[in-house]
Formats: C-alpha cells, sequence, structure tokens
C-alpha cells in the first residue's frame, strides 16, 4: 500500500521567503511518481510540478522545485521568494500502478501555507 | 482548452434524493478517476475507470455507482445519498500509463447532503 505523509498542518512565511513543504512516503512499487498540487481558496487542484521515481535530477518549474532524496523516501516542494498569491492549501501526491492498472493518486492530508505580508 | 467540466458546482440536498454529479472531458483521456476530499484525510479515491464500458472500485467506493458509455463522460450517481457523503468531489482524467503526466481535475462539486 502506498502512504503519503506530510507533517506539517498549516505554515506561515514572510512574503518574499523561500519556504519549503515536506512531504514522505511510502511505496512497494520499483516505479512510482510524485506530484505536487495547489488547491486555493476557490477549491480547484492546480497542477505545480512532477518528479519520476528514476529521474536523475530534482525537477523545477519557475519558482517551485522538488527536493527529492530517493534514500530518504522525501519529496519536499521548495518555493523560492514567496508571493501573497501562493497562500493556499498544498498537497503532495503519488501515483502508482496497482496490479489491476489503476493510476490513482495517493494524497497526502495537505499543508496549508499563508503568506504574510 | 482542454478541460474536465463538472457539473454542478454546488448542491443542497436531502437524504435519501437520487443525484447525478455529471463529468466531462475533451482531452480524449483514457482514464478518469473520481474523489472526494474531507478534512484531515486529503484526497480518496472513490471509482475509476480505465477506457470505456471499464470500471472498478477505488478505496471508498461505499454509496457510490459510476458508468462509462463514452470515453469523455464520467458520471457519479449517489443512488441513496446520506449525509456522510456530504464532501468535495473531484473528477480527474489523464492518458493511461502516462506516469509521468498530470491528471486534470474539474473544479470541484460541494455537496451537501441534509
Amino acid at each position: 500500500a502506498q502512504k503519503i505523509t506530510q507533517t506539517q498542518p498549516g505554515m506561515f512565511v514572510q512574503e518574499k521567503e523561500a519556504v519549503t513543504l515536506d512531504c514522505t512516503y511510502d511505496t512497494s512499487d520499483p516505479s512510482y511518481g510524485l506530484f505536487w498540487y495547489k488547491q486555493p481558496s476557490s477549491g480547484e487542484m492546480i497542477f505545480l510540478i512532477y518528479q519520476g521515481s528514476y529521474d536523475q535530477q530534482n525537477a523545477t518549474e519557475g519558482r517551485y522545485s522538488l527536493n527529492f532524496q530517493k534514500a530518504r523516501k522525501s519529496a519536499n516542494l521548495v518555493i523560492s521568494a514567496s508571493q501573497l498569491g501562493d497562500s493556499a492549501m498544498y498537497f503532495c501526491a503519488m501515483r502508482g500502478i496497482s496490479n489491476f492498472g489503476n493510476e490513482k493518486l495517493t494524497f497526502g492530508t495537505g499543508t496549508r501555507l499563508t503568506i504574510i505580508p | 482548452e482542454a478541460q474536465v467540466t463538472q457539473n454542478p458546482r454546488y448542491l443542497i440536498t436531502v437524504t435519501g434524493k437520487k443525484l447525478t454529479v455529471t463529468c466531462s472531458q475533451n482531452m480524449n483521456h483514457e482514464y478518469m478517476s473520481w474523489y472526494r476530499q474531507d478534512p484531515g484525510l486529503g484526497l480518496r479515491q472513490i471509482y475509476y475507470s480505465m477506457n470505456v464500458e471499464v470500471t472498478d472500485k477505488g478505496d471508498v467506493p461505499e454509496g457510490y455507482k459510476v458508468s462509462r458509455k463514452e470515453k469523455r463522460n464520467f458520471p457519479l450517481i449517489l443512488e441513496s445519498p446520506s449525509p456522510n457523503q456530504t464532501s468535495l468531489y473531484f473528477c480527474a482524467s489523464s492518458f493511461a500509463t502516462a506516469s509521468n503526466q498530470p491528471q486534470h481535475f474539474g473544479d470541484g462539486t460541494r455537496l451537501s447532503i441534509l
């Protein structure tokens, strides 16, 4: 069974500072993908960044980067130069494939990030 | 524009009154899935579909039904809704076996069952 753990229910960060959101995972699948989604107060789920289990380099997308440490089973999201619009709930998720090909996402419980002006 | 469309966005209804939440995607995705989101629990999968006429249970399927008669549509059916199905529901889609591609989510449907 797959499991995602996000240990920070909430975080407050000063605007323009960098912030790291923690995510650890557990899986027995040799191949898997790790995703981060952002959920603003309006409720939609916005894809931010992806890291494959065999990727050699950490993923980056603009101000977002993923600190992937496979041996530690962690996939932390780093947001550089935070902005007020970054205030949202952030979910870490893992995609594995069961025996029946279900490519479901297993989600963590989320971290609510608040950026302070 | 590539998108997943859910309807309705909000619904308040009463226990036992059958309802359907529609989901449609225009990206020709094979894989579609329904999730529910509850505070402190993240998102949990209800049902999924690998392609037309191929559906299966996720982690929390009790009280729900689905169908996949067309590739683009994947409705979620609550035959006899109960208050514990009050939740925020998301439909998602992606290409099958494209593990490096994100699942695209609809904007969510907030259901309140009184």
